[in-house]
């Protein structure tokens, strides 16, 4: 089954604690993206990344890293996450050129 | 870069009426328009798209249409069901070789009364 997965799906942590967030795709997509949802804000890009080792900057990357080893994961890193953080995450990726953008799950983060 | 803006941010509307939501963008050389329906708790899942060369497209009971010159495109819903209720989400793109990022507008959050 052709799929986006995230791991975890439900986070509670402390402000400072560096955490991970797993992303994964199997459709051998190129292209890959992270989100952050906030209420009335709607999907703000974090990073993305065209393709393996190249990765950019997207609207609020501030507080975040991200690497692009393989073609089929890209983590989200927070090194020191702080509570304006909080938030709902999605990964998504999809093939280059138009078509379908595949979300994955979400991840809810709650830093305290 | 991109900037989206979408109407309303809520709309109520009783069970076989129809609902419009309505989206502005800035930059002329944008492309491609997705709407994204994200009901509670799931993912934003594609439900329709348009590209720059069609001014309307339609699935069944949703259509979308774009006018260039306003830069200005729409999602219609019509005979809305319950199940219709999601936040709706449209985007603008410039999709060639290379550039494959999404503009999102800031969402609608549809409510379909029985």
């Amino acid at each position: 089954e052709a799929q986006v997965t995230q791991n975890p799906r439900y986070l509670i942590t402390v402000t400072g604690k560096k955490l991970t967030v797993t992303c994964s795709q199997n459709m051998n997509h190129e292209y890959m993206s992270w989100y952050r949802q906030d209420p009335g804000l709607g999907l703000r890009q974090i990073y993305y990344s065209m393709n393996v080792e190249v990765t950019d900057k997207g609207d609020v990357p501030e507080g975040y890293k991200v690497s692009r080893k393989e073609k089929r994961n890209f983590p989200l890193i927070l090194e020191s996450p702080s509570p304006n953080q909080t938030s709902l995450y999605f990964c998504a990726s999809k093939a280059f050129g138009i078509g379908e953008q595949y979300f994955g799950p979400g991840t809810r983060l709650t830093v305290t | 870069g991109e900037n989206v803006e979408q109407h309303p941010s809520t709309l109520s509307v009783q069970e076989g009426d129809s609902a419009v939501i309505k989206c502005t963008y800035s930059d002329s050389a944008s492309n491609y328009f997705p709407w994204y329906k994200q009901e509670l708790g799931k993912r934003p899942q594609l439900i329709i798209d348009i590209r720059s060369n069609v001014g309307e497209k339609k699935d069944q009971r949703i259509a979308v249409t774009l006018n260039k010159t306003a830069k200005h495109f729409s999602l219609h819903i019509t005979e809305t069901q319950p199940e219709d209720s999601a936040v709706y989400f449209c985007a603008a793109s410039l999709m060639q070789t290379g550039a494959n990022n999404l503009f999102f507008g800031t969402g609608t959050r549809l409510t379909v009364i029985p």
